[in-house]
């Protein structure tokens, strides 16, 4: 299993300002994912963070708004630019692990509420 | 697209009920098919993983079965406890780690 910190927990951030998220992993993993729940909504992939290359965005999510580094294997941070209203998620970061490789393990979250 | 869908959205039962609830997904290119427990400010756990049509799996008082010719796991709780009481989510797994969710089923068993 992989244990995952996130931080922060949870915050109140105002509008037009950029909050970063940070993911710390008790192991070293290859592929690193950010996913967003907005309310009301399913979890949905932001991005796979890779380390040394550049993140891999989904449809709809781009680098400018949501700029991630993983600057090594057990860490990554998930920026969210120029926060709006519709930026109020919860924000989790995951990694693959288990037999097999197709276990996910997620962080507690990162809920953030935008006014 | 690919769409996970999950019903009921939510549920209220009392403690000692047994209940379901379904996930339903497109049944072309299926690699796995997962199951978790989200209670509010927790991690997400992992419950089951499903692999292969006709699986059925089972944790304590929690087991899952898997159709993926029709494209559709079932979820059920035996005996349903307060601490049960969290939103459960089923997702489609790609290889390579991506997951796809449903809108999960919010569970709440009343004393």
């Amino acid at each position: 299993s992989a244990v995952i910190s996130q931080k922060p927990s949870r915050d109140i951030c105002q509008r037009g300002t950029s909050l970063t998220i940070q993911c710390q992993v008790d192991s070293q993993v290859t592929m690193m994912f950010w996913y967003r729940q907005q309310p009301g909504q399913s979890l949905t992939l932001i991005a796979t963070a890779n380390q040394g290359s550049e993140a891999t965005y989904e449809s709809g999510f781009v680098i400018d708004k949501f700029p991630i580094s993983r600057p090594n294997l057990t860490f990554s941070t998930l920026t969210v630019s120029n926060m709006s209203p519709e930026d109020s998620s919860i924000y989790l970061c995951s990694v693959e692990g288990g037999a097999g490789g197709n276990t996910i393990y997620f962080g507690e979250g990162s809920w953030l509420t935008v006014v | 697209i690919l769409n996970v869908e999950q019903s009921p959205q939510s549920l209220h039962v009392q403690e000692g009920d047994s209940t379901n609830f379904t996930c339903s997904f497109p049944s072309s290119n299926f690699y796995a098919l997962h199951w978790y427990r989200w209670e509010t400010a927790k991690s997400p756990e992992a419950l089951f993983v499903m692999t292969l049509n006709g699986d059925e799996k089972k944790k304590g008082r929690i087991s899952a079965t898997l159709n993926t010719k029709e494209g559709y796991s079932y979820l059920y709780i035996k005996g349903s406890q307060p601490e049960d009481s969290a939103t459960y989510l089923c997702a489609l797994y790609n290889q390579g780690g991506k997951l796809i969710f449903g809108q999960g089923t919010e569970l709440s068993v009343k004393p």
